[in-house]
């Protein structure tokens, strides 16, 4: 039982934005400002692509972004591209302080 | 080049014990609070304990509570996992990871595989 809850899928085709939810509690999400998302490939370890709920790390196109609001936090993708294919993971601090389950992003 | 590398994974009896360690080296380990993140086949990551910049605390999942024992040695730039009492649910890739701020893991080793069987 993970501590936050994603989706676990979602898909877009190319060019197309896609939103993945991540929905916590007071206690994590919705009372910290310490969310952050992982884009992982197969086989592959997690990478940071999101921190602090909507900062990116050097070198991460800007067609990530990440919001909050309330207890559920969002990682959106636009313009998707094929190379954007892989699993995401949210992560928060606060609470019993984990991930979430995990959502594998399908470019159709 | 920053970089950390896990080793140490492997085929263990059921009840049997393990020690990981990582090696850290191209950044300043002493002045990160480091982290034990594992996944089970096919599923999501799991935060399995993490340990102040000097050692001074360590917090654990409660799964894993008294069974597991994270360590460093700075000096070395070097983190550890020691594992006992072994069950088939620890069976999972071990990742450890640089916490740059309350849950925030900016640095990834490429993960060792236990096995428990």
């Amino acid at each position: 039982q993970s501590a936050l809850t994603q989706p676990p899928s979602a898909s877009g085709s190319p060019g197309q934005s896609v939103t993945i939810s991540c929905t916590g509690t007071s206690s994590d999400i919705g009372g910290y400002n310490f969310v952050s998302w992982y884009q992982q490939h197969p086989g592959k370890a997690p990478k940071l692509i999101i921190y602090e709920v909507s900062k990116r790390p050097s070198g991460v196109p800007d067609r990530f972004s990440g919001s909050k609001s309330g207890n559920t936090a969002s990682l959106t993708v636009s313009g998707l591209q094929a190379e954007d294919e892989a699993d995401y993971h949210c992560c928060s601090f606060g609470g019993s302080g984990g991930f979430g389950g995990g959502t594998k992003l399908t470019v159709l | 080049e920053v970089q950390l590398v896990e080793s140490g994974g492997g085929l263990v009896q059921l009840g049997g014990s393990l020690r990981l360690s990582c090696a850290a080296s191209g950044f300043t380990f002493s002045s990160y609070w480091m982290t034990w993140v594992r996944q089970a086949p096919g599923k999501g990551l799991e935060w399995v304990a993490n340990i102040k910049e000097d050692g001074s605390k360590k917090n654990y999942v409660d799964s894993v509570k008294g069974r597991f024992t994270i360590s460093r040695d700075n000096a070395k730039n070097s983190l550890y996992l020691q594992m006992d009492s072994l069950r088939a649910e620890d069976a999972a890739v071990y990742y450890c990871a640089t916490d740059r701020a309350s849950f925030t893991f900016n640095i990834w080793g490429q993960g060792t595989m236990v096995i428990v069987s």
